[in-house]
């Protein structure tokens, strides 16, 4: 069974629109769940943390369900620049390995 | 600063030739790690360096060969590397992992590898 498992999409949405990923984990002493963006040909980049009591950092939130075992992602208000691939990563127990689920790839339409 | 550099931004290199890799962070990370990333999939982690140590070596060929000669400094050196390894190579740095939880990573922005 894979570390993290995350839905590839692709979603294409149109702006101004709603959207949420998940991720589901397999370990449950993971201690630490980041979301990152990555744009085409370049390196991720940290997106934002996620906390037990969920975060909210402008238009995006992020929550974490440890009895089931999921973390999420919502965008609100979708912009063209939002469209990227978005990936979840779960760390392990001992916290110095990091997973990375598949990506979910994000398209907003003018 | 969260910056993290690599040079060379792109490499073509022969099957019989030697390179290395370089990657510097400023940040005062005590964490340091290698990933290799495939075109549509996510990076696949390679070797992780703490406090100058490897302390995850991921069943990694050894013609990938890391080195870490400083606190700042990370290196992947390549030698007699196959077709199948071309890919972008990722260092990132994070601060060490706490016994409560790990700290976000910060990437480079990569070395495209081309083994001819």
């Amino acid at each position: 069974r894979k570390e993290v498992e995350q839905d590839p999409g692709p979603f294409n949405v149109p702006e101004g629109a709603t959207v949420a990923f998940n991720c589901t984990y397999s370990n449950s002493a993971s201690q630490s769940f980041f979301w990152y963006r990555q744009d085409c040909r370049k390196e991720p980049k940290l997106l934002m943390s996620v906390y037990s009591s969920g975060n909210e950092d402008g238009r995006f939130t992020a929550q974490l369900n440890r009895a089931s075992q999921y973390i999420s992602l919502l965008i609100r208000d979708s912009k063209l620049s939002d469209s990227a691939t978005y990936l979840c990563v779960v760390t392990s127990g001992t916290g110095n390995q990091f997973y990375f689920g598949t990506g979910t790839s994000l398209t907003v339409i003018p | 600063d969260t910056e993290v550099t690599q040079t060379p931004k792109h490499l073509v290199m022969g099957m019989t030739n030697k390179k290395s890799l370089k990657c510097e962070q400023h940040m005062g990370h005590r964490a340091m790690y290698w990933y290799k990333q495939k075109a549509k999939k996510p990076p696949e982690l390679m070797f992780v360096y703490s406090y100058e140590k490897l302390s995850i070596n991921e069943s990694v060929p050894s013609r990938f060969s890391p080195e870490c000669p400083n606190s700042s400094l990370l290196n992947l050196h390549l030698h007699a590397l196959q077709p199948e390894d071309s890919a972008l190579y990722l260092c990132a740095s994070s601060q060490a992992p706490r016994s409560r939880g790990s700290y976000e990573q910060y990437f480079g922005p990569g070395t495209r590898l081309t083994v001819t």
